[in-house]
């Protein structure tokens, strides 16, 4: 099983680049996120979407942008990095119709260097 | 903004010892969620609380979810260097206007020492 699936791994950005996170699962889960984690913290929430079409605002959403328009796809957006971007995104996704949701699974990260 | 406050920050402990770390919030969940990250890696689910006063056992670790299902606390028995890592609680926001977002807390980085 594949799982979620983040690429790329490792990148390198100029100050003022853009470039796409790409990030795919194959559990045909509703829910999918994106999370920024810096050095020993926690995760913060960057974006989320509960389906296909829908995608909200979590904590630290500027900077960056998302679309959802497949269950299984949820690729998000650098414009115009900036070295405060430097940092290991990872992409979750989980599943719920009603009652608790289920884990989230979590791909292996992309670890971002803004320069 | 709901926010997920954990405590201690930094945990170093020896081997044997017990522990508990705490996550408050101002804000109630639909549910909580603990994961556990080693370095690398993406977080792993421990458990899942879901109903106020709930309690779950996992091996020497148990969970609590409080009464009001606005805090959670885990207490981990006799620790072992394997428990070393970064344990992260989770809550779950099912309804309103923030319905599906899943909020984590600042996390615990737990150091056990042989």
């Amino acid at each position: 099983n594949a799982g979620v699936t983040q690429t790329p791994k490792f990148r390198i950005l100029k100050i003022g680049q853009s470039m796409t996170l790409q990030c795919a699962q194959d559990m045909n889960h509703n829910y999918m996120y994106w999370y920024r984690q810096d050095p020993g913290m926690g995760l913060k929430l960057i974006y989320y979407s509960v389906g296909a079409g829908i995608t909200d605002k979590g904590e630290v959403p500027n900077g960056y942008n998302v679309s959802r328009s497949t269950t299984e796809d949820f690729p998000l957006r650098l414009e115009l990095a900036a070295p405060s971007q430097t940092s290991v995104y990872f992409c979750a996704s989980s599943y719920r119709v009603t009652g608790p949701v289920t884990e989230a699974f979590f791909g292996q990260g992309t670890r971002l260097t803004v320069v | 903004t709901q926010l997920l406050e954990q405590s201690p920050q930094f945990l170093s402990i020896q081997e044997g010892e017990n522990l508990t770390v705490y996550c408050n919030s101002s804000s109630v969940f639909s549910s909580l969620q603990w994961y556990r990250q080693e370095p690398g890696e993406g977080p792993v689910l421990l458990v899942t609380v879901v109903t106020g006063g709930e309690v779950k056992k996992l091996k020497r670790l148990t969970f609590q979810f409080g009464d009001a299902r606005k805090d959670s606390s885990l207490h981990i028995t006799a620790a072992q260097p394997g428990d070393t890592g970064l344990y992260l609680c989770a809550g779950l926001n099912a309804g309103g206007t923030s319905y599906g977002k899943l909020t984590f807390g600042q996390g615990t980085i737990l150091t056990v020492h042989p």
